[in-house]
């Protein structure tokens, strides 16, 4: 049983382009939450997505960040034109659906996605 | 709003000594309370969690955790430190009661354990 796949685990990106950062969930699971985590810092909290739901954005930043999660395929966090600020590990966790309490609250990460902006 | 404060950077304890790294919460509901390891270059692995029932909880490789309501804590603990519990431990905290199923996460406590 597979756990959480992201890729690329090294993404290095210059000025201006682009980068996605994929995300499969562990199988059974269709929450998928996306966390940004900063040198010597903790988990910022970026995005909480269903499939084809965006159920909680209030961690992106308003311009250059977009998130999705198809019915098919792996979630896929987008940012446009990046800057050096947004150098940092990226890391999706995923969890079961259903009712909340109990074991549906655990949190399954993925190793995360270096972004390198030169 | 949800926030979990982890007041030591790094916390030191030698081989065989207990170890306690300290978590407080502010929900404004009853909190849902979570710790999580890393290690270099991995994500975050769940240790434990608290829901509900006793406030002691036991988690993987001998961690456990008190949830203390009064104090607003739920510190980390273990009886002896092994050297391969160095690693960035992290607390985590959701209120039961919002909508909002994201996690909170504190700023991360280092562990270094010396032999």
């Amino acid at each position: 049983n597979a756990g959480v796949m992201q890729n690329p685990r090294h993404l290095v990106r210059r000025r201006g382009q682009e980068a996605r950062l994929r995300c499969s969930p562990m199988k059974g699971h269709s929450h998928v939450y996306w966390y940004r985590q900063l040198p010597e810092e903790g988990l910022k909290f970026m995005v909480y997505l269903q499939k084809e739901n965006i159920i909680d954005e209030s961690g992106m930043p308003k311009e250059r960040f977009s998130a999705e999660f198809p019915k098919e395929g792996p979630s896929i966090l987008r940012i446009q034109q990046v800057v050096r600020g947004d150098s940092a590990a990226y890391f999706c966790a995923s969890s079961r659906s259903s009712t909340t309490g109990g074991t549906n609250e655990k949190l399954f990460f993925g190793s995360g996605t270096q972004l390198s902006v030169l | 709003a949800q926030s979990v404060a982890q007041p030591e950077d790094q916390v030191n304890v030698a081989e065989g000594n207990p170890l306690t790294v300290k978590c407080t919460y502010s929900v404004s509901g009853n909190p849902y309370l979570f710790w999580y390891v890393q290690y270099p270059n991995r994500g975050l692995q769940f240790l434990l969690k608290y829901i509900t029932g006793d406030n002691l909880v036991k988690g993987s490789y001998g961690f456990e955790a008190e949830f203390n309501k009064s104090q607003t804590s739920f510190h980390l603990k273990k009886p002896s430190a092994l050297v391969s519990d160095s690693a960035l431990y992290f607390c985590a905290v959701r209120d039961k009661h919002t909508g909002r199923r994201a996690l909170t996460f504190g700023s991360g406590t280092r562990l270094q354990v010396q032999p």
